[in-house]
Parts: C-alpha cells; sequence; structure tokens
C-alpha cells in the first residue's frame, strides 16, 4: 500500500463551481500535512499547510481527519487560473537505525480542469 | 524568497554518457533533495542529503550517485545514462528542525532530461 493515495481525477468543473479532493495516509504517527499545486510543466509550489483544526486560505480550506487518516481540500468559486494537478504530500515518521526518521511523500495528483 | 537553481532547463544526451546535473539553493537549508517525475508515477525521491557530505538513497537510487560538498549545492549523476532516465529531474531543498519533522520542500524548475 503506498504511503499516500489520492483519486487521479480528472475533476472538471465550471467557473465557479465547488470542488473537494481527498488525500488518505497510511501512518499514523504523520504529524505533518501540505497541499502542493502543479502547474502543467513546472515544477510544484507550496499552496498551503494544513493543521490540526482546519485552516483557511482566501478560496482554499484544508482539513485534516486523523481518526480516518485523510486529509482535504476544499476549493470554491473555482477560477479558470486553478487548474492544475494537486499534490497531497505527509510526512511520515519511520524507525531507522535506533532513531526515528521523517520523511515527505508525495500523492501522485490530482488533476483539476476549470472551464468556462 | 528561496531560490533553487538547477543548472538546465532542458538536456539531450546519450546512452552511455555520464550526466551532471546540479542544483544550487541560496536559503542555507540543510536538507535537499533530487527527485524524478515521470506521467502516471507522481515523484519519486531518488536521493536526499540532511548535511554536507552526507547522503541517503530514497527510493529508486539505482543508476544515480550524488555529491554534496557544500552546504548549498547537491550534484546528481548518472554514471552511465540509459533511455529509462529519460525523465523530468526535481531538485528540492527545506530546513530541518529535527530529524523527525520535515519542513515544506521548496523546488527548482526542474531539469528535462531526454537520453537518446
Amino acid at each position: 500500500r503506498k504511503e499516500v493515495e489520492q483519486d487521479p481525477g480528472p475533476f472538471n468543473v465550471p467557473e465557479g463551481a465547488t470542488v473537494a479532493f481527498n488525500c488518505t495516509y497510511s501512518n499514523s504517527a504523520s504529524q505533518s500535512f501540505f497541499w502542493y499545486r502543479q502547474d502543467c510543466r513546472k515544477e510544484p509550489k507550496l499552496l498551503m499547510s494544513v493543521y490540526s483544526s482546519g485552516n483557511e486560505d482566501g478560496r482554499f480550506t484544508a482539513q485534516l481527519n486523523r481518526a480516518s487518516q485523510y486529509i482535504s481540500l476544499l476549493i470554491r468559486d473555482s477560477k479558470l487560473s486553478d487548474s492544475a494537478t494537486y499534490l497531497c504530500v505527509v510526512n511520515i515518521i519511520k524507525a531507522d537505525r535506533g532513531s526515528t526518521l521523517g520523511r515527505l511523500y508525495f500523492g501522485r495528483g490530482t488533476q483539476l480542469t476549470v472551464w468556462p | 524568497d528561496v531560490k533553487v537553481t538547477q543548472s538546465s532547463r532542458y538536456l539531450v544526451k546519450r546512452t552511455g554518457e555520464k550526466v551532471f546535473l546540479e542544483c544550487v539553493q541560496d536559503m542555507d537549508h540543510e536538507n535537499m533533495f533530487w527527485y524524478r517525475q515521470d506521467p502516471g508515477l507522481g515523484l519519486r525521491l531518488i536521493y536526499f542529503s540532511y548535511d554536507v557530505k552526507m547522503k541517503e538513497k530514497g527510493d529508486i537510487p539505482e543508476g544515480y550517485s550524488v555529491s554534496r560538498e557544500k552546504k548549498e549545492r547537491f550534484s546528481l549523476i548518472l554514471e552511465s545514462a540509459s533511455t529509462n532516465q529519460t525523465s523530468m529531474y526535481l531538485c528540492a531543498s527545506s530546513f530541518v528542525s529535527s530529524r523527525a519533522y520535515n519542513s515544506p520542500l521548496h523546488f527548482g524548475n526542474g531539469t528535462r532530461l531526454t537520453v537518446t
């Protein structure tokens, strides 16, 4: 089982729609979570961190459900410029030669296209 | 703003050539990473480094090596390029507050390598 799983989509929505992506992770000891955005043929860029109590940044809302081990990203009032691939990223801690070592694991991404 | 610079945007090499991909970051970050990204496979970690002269294998190190002689520079080396190493290569950096926790990654704009 992959450490981080995402629905690859594609999601095709009209401008103004609300769209939500989910992501599940395998390790209950995970402590930090992020959403990245990647435009076509560009590098991934941090969209937002995800905090335990949930957090909002303009039209974007991120939620964390530790009990069910998933995080979500909600985009309200979609814009054409929101078209991109959204990557879920989880810091997973594993034992490594007698100590713990954290590593960031990426989901494969969810593709979003917003049409006029 | 963090700047991660990769030396080449596009590179074409022949099978069997030795290839160097260079990455420099200007924010005094301890951690540096090399990923490759292929359609349908997402981002896969090749090697990473938590300090100068230190390196750790990621998930797909075979056919690659790395060098970190200075804190700001992390080089990826393909000892003998093969066609299955045709890919987008992404370098990233982050600071670390502990071995268990990873702060968000900052990516370079990628090197698209074609091996013919």
